[in-house]
């Protein structure tokens, strides 16, 4: 009954190729997050998506682009993958309200390396 | 300059004392997050506030929005309160992140 679930937990993949990460949550809300954790385990929002609508978008290359199929599901493509690329890519969810996102919940990680 | 500060950085406490990791922040907000993050990787939400104080077992945060700081208090620590706690603040949708504070609490 995992709230917040990745797919894969690891990937390791050539620079150049193209990858999807998968999250989804059955937690009802209507927010969700993708998250990197760099080397140095400095965490940085990269996008948010508020019922199926783009609310965040972060200075991130045009290599990535994330995909919401439904409120329960963010998905996150990264195309011509590059070595920097190589992180912890975190997914989480939250219930709007108000100003403020409540709690979030945070998906396992999803550990990329790209050799 | 990091619009969150942390400190201290790194922490080794004995089992059972009291401890205080603060954060401090340059942008007005709409609310503050404490993060923790265990050592294997996964990370669970410990508060979210907008003002005054909150309390969840031995962990206690406060906020003092004037001074534009928090603190997060661990009582009585434990060595299973190892982890790498992080400060994130909210201005709408907008998330800044400390850098963290990696607590250590030795048996």
């Amino acid at each position: 009954d995992t709230a917040v679930s990745q797919t894969p937990k690891y990937l390791v993949t050539q620079m150049g190729n193209d990858k999807s990460i998968k999250c989804e949550q059955n937690l009802g809300h209507d927010t969700m997050y993708w998250y990197k954790q760099d080397s140095k385990k400095f965490l940085k929002i990269m996008f948010s998506y508020n019922n199926k609508e783009l609310i965040i978008n972060e200075t991130v290359p045009n290599r990535f682009s994330p995909k919401s199929p439904d409120k329960a599901h963010l998905n996150l493509h990264i195309n011509s993958l590059e070595l920097g690329d190589s992180a912890v890519y975190f997914c989480a969810s939250s219930q709007a309200s108000g100003l403020a996102q409540e709690t979030q919940y945070f998906g396992p990680g999803t550990r990329l390396l790209v050799l | 300059k990091n619009e969150v500060e942390q400190s201290p950085q790194n922490l080794t406490a004995q089992e059972g004392e009291f401890i205080t990791i603060n954060c401090s922040y340059s942008v007005g907000i709409s609310a503050l997050h404490w993060l923790q993050q265990h050592p294997g990787g996964g990370i669970v939400s410990l508060f979210m506030l907008s003002s005054g104080k909150k309390k969840h077992g031995r962990l206690i945060a406060t906020i003092n929005i004037q001074e534009k700081h928090s603190s997060l208090h661990i009582t009585a620590s434990h060595p299973r309160d190892s982890a790498v706690y992080i400060c994130a603040v909210q201005r709408t949708r907008q998330f800044y992140f400390g850098t963290g504070t990696s607590l250590t609490v030795i048996p």
